[in-house]
């Protein structure tokens, strides 16, 4: 089983859509969550990061279940810019990160 | 935000040469750099970490002596591929962190190394 999984698409999303999508993690002691923006031949960029209680970023959406361990990620009103693979990753301690192998998502005129 | 870079950008060698990276962390100390490397469609693979003057430690499966890690000063790191085959062939990427902030989100912008 890998240690953080994540369904891998493609989420084809007309433009002005909203798109949800989560990740599972397998490690209770993970300290610390993320989503990252990956682009095509890019190396990952820090999108947000994920707290317990939720949090928000403009139009990024971003949920922690501790419980069941899994992350999710919501975007509102699709841009075409937002076309990237979505990585979901876990921090198990001091600095060492475990990825998912992301989740594309397609926003279409 | 920090900066980092990485050399080459990219790279396309003969199987059998050795091809170094360089990864230089340019506004502040790294005193730990975590390598990894991304084969398509897939993730983020971490293969080693290394500590400024220390010997680096590697991940179950990488081979420390084809993989050559060194991190000898705080602000430079590099990644040598020894006797490079196409199987090699993959997107590495360094991470710099100091001591102060271990979750530093800055990565290097990558090499996309091509073995033939």
């Amino acid at each position: 089983r890998k240690e953080v999984e994540q369904d891998p698409g493609p989420f084809n999303v007309p433009e002005g859509a909203t798109v949800a999508f989560n990740c599972t993690y397998s490690n209770s002691a993970s300290q610390s969550f993320f989503w990252y923006r990956q682009d095509c031949r890019k190396e990952p960029k820090l999108l947000m990061s994920v707290y317990s209680s939720g949090n928000e970023d403009g139009r990024f959406t971003a949920q922690l279940n501790r419980a069941s361990q899994y992350i999710s990620l919501l975007i509102r009103d699709s841009k075409l810019s937002d076309s990237a693979t979505y990585l979901c990753v876990v921090n198990i301690f001091w600095g060492k990160l475990q990825f998912g192998a992301g989740t594309q998502v397609v926003v279409t005129p | 935000g920090a900066v980092v870079s990485q050399h080459p950008s990219w790279v396309i060698c003969k199987s059998g040469t050795s091809v170094k990276i360089e990864c230089r962390s340019l506004d502040f100390q790294a005193t730990t750099m975590f390598w990894y490397r991304q084969f398509p469609k897939q993730s983020l693979m971490l293969m080693a970490t290394s500590n400024e003057g220390s010997k680096a430690t590697y991940e179950q499966g990488v081979e420390k002596d084809k993989f050559l890690i060194n991190h000898a000063s705080l602000t430079l790191s590099t990644l040598t591929v020894t006797s490079a085959h196409p199987e090699d062939s993959s997107f590495y990427i360094c991470r710099p962190t100091s001591g102060r902030a271990p979750d530093t989100q800055y990565f290097g912008p990558g090499t996309r190394l091509t073995v033939l």
